[in-house]
């Protein structure tokens, strides 16, 4: 297993242009979140899904979109990227239900780092 | 709207000197989970800790969580330099578990 894979691992974008991060994961997990992650900020939601065709709001959505097309994927969008979204971008993923009767942590995956100019 | 709050954010300590990390948080959650982050790493999951009184333990490191305090602790034990990392905590207020972040403890071990 993969696990979480993101793609690209690093990116750099003029104020204006647009990109779409990819997420994907191998573990037939429901859930998957987008979380950006700043310095001294901890980790703040972007963007969640509870199943494909699914999506809903985070703490801080502004400035972008998501989809869930296939269970095992999840699209981060940035229609117009601003210097204010140049940040490390993580997703993540996890069962909805215990598995193995264990509660379920969120998997990781290895984060995109994005600057924008 | 839920606050998570970790003291110290920076920490620096001698090997083998103990320590606790603390982890405040605002609303009532009975499901908290403690992560590591290595420098220009992801995040690595440490404990999860899902009732009152809850305690794990895994090698120098001990969590524990008192619901009824809204409070979480990292206790490190005789610490060593493999342990600097930053040292996250997060709330998770059920429905669809998305969690909310504590800003982080760097932890630096030096001998």
């Amino acid at each position: 297993n993969a696990g979480v894979t993101q793609t690209p691992k690093f990116r750099v974008l003029k104020t204006g242009q647009s990109m779409t991060l990819l997420c994907a994961q191998d573990m037939n997990h429901e859930y998957m979140y987008w979380y950006r992650q700043d310095p001294g900020m901890g980790l703040r939601l972007i963007h969640y899904s509870v199943g494909e065709g699914t999506t809903a709001k985070g703490e801080v959505p502004d400035g972008y979109n998501v989809s869930r097309l296939k269970k095992q994927n999840f699209l981060l969008g940035l229609e117009s990227a601003a210097p204010s979204q140049t940040s490390v971008y993580f997703c993540a993923s996890r069962p909805d239900r215990p598995t193995g009767g264990a509660w379920e942590t969120q998997y990781f995956g290895p984060g995109t780092r994005l600057l924008v100019l | 709207e839920l606050k998570v709050e970790q003291n110290p954010l920076f920490l620096s300590m001698q090997e083998g000197k103990n320590y606790t990390i603390y982890c405040n948080y605002s609303t009532t959650s009975d499901r908290l989970y403690w992560y590591r982050q290595d420098p220009g790493k992801s995040l690595e999951s440490l404990f999860v800790l899902l009732s009152n009184g809850a305690v794990k333990q895994e090698g120098r490191l001990m969590a524990s969580l008192d619901t009824k305090a809204r409070l979480s602790t990292l206790h490190i034990t005789a610490a060593v330099h493999d342990l600097s990392a930053t040292y996250f905590c997060a709330v998770d207020l059920g429905g669809y578990s998305t969690l909310t972040f504590g800003k982080g403890t760097m932890l630096l071990v030096s001998p």
